[in-house]
Formats: C-alpha cells, sequence, structure tokens
C-alpha cells in the first residue's frame, strides 16, 4: 500500500521567510495529493492540492510542486506570518479508485514574530 | 463543501467497555472514512466505511476492534470496542464532497480518554 513520508518534524521560521516542506510517496498510482493545515484543537483543513497531471500550483502565498518521476512534492509558503503555525500533513490518494488519503507524519511550522 | 459533525465530542471512559461514536453529514458524500490520531502524531487510516455494507478495514484494525456501520449516505458509526489505555486517542469521521474533488472534509473528531 501506499507510504507517505514528510520531513522536517518540526520547522521554525522567522515571519517573513519562506517555510518549504518535503514529502515522497511510494506508489506511482497515486494521483492526487492535498496538503492539510491543523491548527491546535482543530480538525485538518485543506489548504491546497494538485493532481498528477500538474507540476505546479500556487494560492497566493503558498504554492506546491509535483515531481512524478522522483515521487515527490512540497509545499511553499512564503511570507511567513504567525497564524501560519500549525501542523501540516501532506497526503497521497488515488482519486477516482479508493479515494482513501494515506497522511503524512506531519510537520510543526512555527513562525516566529 | 460539506460540514461533518461528531458526537461524542469527548468523553472519558473505562477499561473494557465500548464506546460508539456518531458521524452526520449534512450533504450527501461520496465517501467517508475514520482516521484515529493518538496524541502529537498523524492521521492514521482505520477503516473506509462503505454504505449498506462490511468497512474495508485497513492493515491493523480488525472489525471486532472497531465494528463501523454506514446505514445512508449521511450517516455513520465508529465503535471501539473492549477498550484499553491504548485506544485513547482521537477518532475522526471524514467524507468525499459529491463534487468527488478528492476533497476530504473532517468532523471535529471525538477525544475518547480511557483510564
Amino acid at each position: 500500500g501506499e507510504n507517505v513520508e514528510q520531513h522536517p518534524s518540526t520547522l521554525s521560521v522567522q515571519e517573513g521567510d519562506s517555510a518549504v516542506i518535503k514529502c515522497t510517496y511510494s506508489d506511482s498510482a497515486s494521483n492526487y495529493f492535498p496538503w492539510y493545515k491543523q491548527e491546535l484543537g482543530k480538525r485538518p483543513q485543506l489548504i491546497i492540492d494538485i493532481r498528477s497531471n500538474v507540476g505546479e500550483k500556487k494560492d497566493q502565498r503558498i504554492a506546491v510542486t509535483l515531481n512524478k518521476t522522483a515521487k515527490h512534492f512540497s509545499l511553499h509558503i512564503t511570507e511567513t506570518q504567525p497564524e501560519d503555525s500549525a501542523v501540516y500533513f501532506c497526503a497521497a490518494s488515488i482519486r477516482g479508485a479508493t479515494n482513501k488519503l494515506i497522511f503524512g507524519t506531519g510537520t510543526l511550522l512555527a513562525v516566529q514574530p | 463543501s460539506a460540514v461533518i459533525s461528531q458526537k461524542p465530542s469527548r468523553d472519558i471512559c473505562q477499561r473494557g467497555t465500548s464506546l460508539t461514536i456518531q458521524c452526520q453529514v449534512d450533504s450527501q458524500v461520496t465517501m467517508m472514512f475514520w482516521y484515529r490520531q493518538q496524541p502529537g502524531q498523524s492521521l492514521t487510516l482505520i477503516a473506509t466505511a462503505n454504505q449498506g455494507s462490511e468497512a474495508t478495514y485497513e492493515s491493523g484494525f480488525v472489525i471486532d476492534k472497531f465494528p463501523i456501520s454506514r446505514p445512508n449516505l449521511t450517516f455513520s458509526t465508529l465503535t471501539v470496542s473492549n477498550m484499553s489505555p491504548e485506544d485513547s486517542s482521537i477518532y475522526l469521521c471524514s467524507g468525499v464532497g459529491q463534487a468527488n474533488t478528492g476533497e476530504l472534509f473532517f468532523g471535529e473528531g471525538s477525544r475518547l480518554t480511557v483510564l
């Protein structure tokens, strides 16, 4: 089955700096790669996703890149703000088949003001 | 989008007892899943809840321990049976919306503490 690895496990940046979180997946059939943000005590919420037919997607300060050949994808947050502090999870699934999401281990991002 | 409600939001349970978590969705979802999130950990998929039939369990999870029902498109239950302290966790219900974009919506979670 699918296995998703994520790193780093913790990341501390200064406000205004960029943050990058990386994930690798094992199942070449996976075709959908979302990123979720989970604030303390809250439910995970989707912040951006990318499908396997696209190499990059951007939404304001966040972007995701996908390298299908290497089976890895990354989340990029620019101009970080204190409210970006949270745990971020990457995930992978086979959309259109099982649709079940397998999550990475998570990255605790701390943005220092 | 889909709004997913769970209850109870939290509970403290005694070892050896069972607890059923209910999950209600405000609109139809194509697929529903149950996840477990242990403190400070990632989300681990327990099973896919199949409407009107037995759930599909992931490796390491069995029906006797985590029986799941899904009688219709908007409701599902997860029972944690014969609980032990190792079952202390947050249990999250989730669903893929009818638009089937792949986006997974989550309930607020049910935090169980087993003494």
